[in-house]
């Protein structure tokens, strides 16, 4: 069964600090993973696109890296801010006519001023 | 380039009506997914649409849920003889399509259905 698991749930720390969020996928065969950022009743903005090919991709604080084989992706934030607070979610695609995303249930980040 | 829109934004049905929620991919995308995010839930998949074509709606429950991506108009969900439990936040992705950067999918606000 194909599933994404987001460690921390929760997470909450001062401005101003580097972090990292944590997301694993069991079945390895991904054909590229997306991190999203939800804000409170609002939709999902895309941050990075990783290709099962690429090891990391950068934007801006943002640095998220890809171990396939290890099924694993981490999304580094740089000098963290109150504006950064919101849910972080993490999703992989398998491609072809499986063309939908599998979700992790997210970490909520709440950067304290 | 507009993004990903849908509407209503937010719709209350009574127990029993039904419910029709409305996806306009991003100009140029041809590939449309319905998702569901119930409270305190993560987003799981629905349905995969293609113009006129269900690619894959494994995700979509068998009573009462519906879905067509017509030639021309938006991209529609229908709920018929809503329940309680179809209260939730669903959104509607769209991209260019399956393979490399065109893959990448980006995501409508979502309409918010409360069944009373």
């Amino acid at each position: 069964k194909q599933e994404v698991t987001q460690i921390p749930a929760a997470l909450s720390v001062p401005e101003g600090e580097n972090l990292v969020l944590n997301c694993s996928f069991t079945d390895s065969a991904i054909y590229n993973l997306q991190w999203f950022r939800q804000d409170p009743g609002k939709g999902l903005t895309s941050l990075l696109l990783i290709q099962s090919s690429q090891r990391e991709q950068t934007s801006g604080r943002l640095n998220a890296s890809l171990d396939k084989s290890s099924g694993r992706s981490t999304l580094y934030i740089a000098a963290s801010q109150p504006g950064d607070s919101a849910t972080y979610l993490c999703a992989v695609g398998y491609g072809g006519s499986q063309g939908n995303l599998i979700f992790g249930k997210g970490t909520k980040l709440s950067v304290k001023p | 380039n507009a993004g990903v829109m849908q509407n209503p934004r937010h719709l209350v049905r009574r127990r029993g009506q039904e419910a029709r929620l409305r996806c306009s991919p991003m100009k140029g995308h041809s590939h449309v997914y319905w998702y569901r995010q119930l409270p305190e839930e993560g987003l799981k998949f629905m349905v995969y649409l293609q113009k006129e074509n269900i690619i894959d709606e494994s995700g979509m429950p068998k009573e009462r849920f519906s879905a067509e991506f017509p030639k021309e108009g938006p991209s529609i969900l229908r709920i018929q003889q809503v329940v309680r439990g179809d209260s939730a936040a669903y959104f509607c992705a769209s991209s260019h399509g399956t393979s490399g950067s065109s893959y990448e999918q980006y995501f409508g606000p979502g309409t918010r259905l409360t069944v009373t």
